[in-house]
């Protein structure tokens, strides 16, 4: 499968604690982005970065990127519960737009 | 950021009909289109690629002749599930991608498709 993997499959932590995901990958990429998904809603955009990118801030959204290990994580810091959703990563192969998403981390965060 | 819509946004059917979910770009011209199906507590899975004018790619394992893909134009594609079955309920979700593609790819609210 080309599927990429995220870990932990699930997380959960109390509001204020920051949540960590990381996402691993097999092929050379374009982009990496990292989604929300509420459960049975849509895809909600949270950052996309670059294979030239190290790392990238957007609020209390941190994304680092490691094509060395083909690796991701996404830092979401003083977390609260409308945090609550599943997180996937996805990403693109050179010379394709095509993502391909990984498995999703569920994070739940207790008030 | 650029807006994708679906429609419908969910549909209940009878096993053995067709179903057709609309995927349309809205202020953008989108030269690819992409279709995923999605189960319960289960990531996005790519089912087939659509460029413009041309015939869909599908993934392996996605039989092209049950999921019918049209991409008629720059800002529309189609995905007919035809003869639907239960099995083929799921939540499916389109993407569109722009001329340059660098921008990432944006994504349609979803479909929600509940075949009896």
């Amino acid at each position: 499968s080309q599927q990429g993997e995220e870990d932990p499959q699930a997380l959960s932590i109390q509001e204020g604690e920051n949540a960590t995901m990381n996402c691993s990958y097999k092929t050379s990429i374009n982009n990496l982005q990292w989604y929300r998904q509420n459960s049975g809603r849509g895809l909600v955009h949270l950052i996309l970065i670059r294979s030239n990118e190290r790392e990238k801030h957007s609020g209390r959204l941190r994304v680092t990127l490691d094509t060395s290990k083909k690796s991701s994580s996404l830092l979401i810091t003083a977390s609260r519960a409308a945090d609550t959703a599943s997180y996937f990563c996805a990403t693109d192969r050179v010379g394709t737009y095509k993502y391909i998403f990984g498995t999703g981390t569920r994070l739940k965060v207790l008030a | 950021g650029a807006v994708v819509s679906q429609h419908p946004s969910r549909v209940i059917c009878k096993s053995g009909t067709s179903v057709k979910i609309e995927c349309r770009s809205l202020d953008f011209q989108a030269t690819t289109m992409f279709w995923y199906r999605q189960f319960p507590k289960q990531s996005l899975m790519l089912m087939a690629t659509s460029n413009e004018g041309s015939k869909a790619t599908y993934e392996q394992g996605v039989e092209k002749d049950k999921f019918l893909i049209n991409h008629a134009s720059l800002t529309l594609s189609t995905l007919t599930v035809t003869s639907a079955h239960p099995e083929d309920s799921s939540f499916y979700i389109c993407s569109a991608t722009g001329t340059s593609g660098s921008r990432g790819q944006f994504f349609g609210p979803g479909t929600r498709l509940t075949v009896l």
